[in-house]
């Protein structure tokens, strides 16, 4: 199984500053087809998970552009620029190159 | 609006056999494969199964092989969720979910 390795980030974040939060898969999630087989989920208080960044760096519909992803093929960042209220919770990667799929553990971000 | 909601859950005693169901509206259902996922009460999330838009190729963690079936209808555009020999680990909300939308969850309680 691919194991998803999730960072801490040294909460609490000040509002308005930038958050990035690591990811590293135990097997390289690049496709011959060059896409990159990861997810990132925030899962807000009391809610669903909410799809944020699929294929590792395409933000979902809707979602703000303060959120970007990136990496390689066994590490990868989410980036938060200027972290509001609304971001707060748990986030989650997630590889779907092969099953089972994994999910990293959760980051939990909270506001200073 | 695309709709996933869920139902079935309840309090069952271990070794007992529960099904879910998961009606979805606001999208093609056929067009889509389908998951379960589940939380653990305070952990992160777990894929439990997956299912193709034609039925044609299902997956399962091993935690839950050999006693859980994952099916849908697209007639009725119903996933399902058929649990057996149902442990006390089992316990979780349990989430229908494409890779893009999520419903709200349902609580199944594995307990004597």
């Amino acid at each position: 199984d691919i194991v998803m390795t999730q960072g801490a980030l040294p909460n609490p974040v000040p509002s308005g500053e930038s958050a990035s939060i690591t990811c590293q898969s135990s097997k390289s999630l690049l496709h011959s087809n060059g896409k990159t087989y990861l997810n990132w989920y925030l899962q807000r208080p009391g809610q669903s998970p909410q799809l944020l960044i699929y294929w590792m760096s395409t933000r979902a519909s809707g979602v703000s552009d303060r959120f970007s992803g990136s990496g390689s093929g066994t590490d990868f960042t989410l980036k938060i620029s200027s972290v509001e209220a609304e971001d707060v919770g748990v986030y989650y990667c997630q590889q779907f190159l092969e099953y089972p799929r994994t999910f990293g553990a959760g980051t939990k971000l909270e506001l200073k | 609006e695309v709709q996933l909601v869920e139902s079935g859950g309840g309090l069952v005693q271990p070794g007992r056999s529960l099904k879910l169901s998961c009606l979805a509206s606001g999208f093609t259902f056929s067009n889509y494969g389908m998951n379960w996922i589940r939380q653990a009460p305070g952990k992160g999330l777990e894929w439990v199964a997956s299912i193709s838009s034609s039925s044609s190729y299902i997956y399962y963690a091993d935690t839950v092989k050999g006693r859980f079936t994952i099916s849908r209808d697209n007639a009725k555009n119903t996933l399902y969720l058929q649990m057996t020999s149902l442990r006390s680990e089992d316990t979780a909300l349990y989430y229908c979910a494409t890779t893009n939308y999520w419903g709200q969850g349902v609580m199944v309680t594995v307990s004597s």
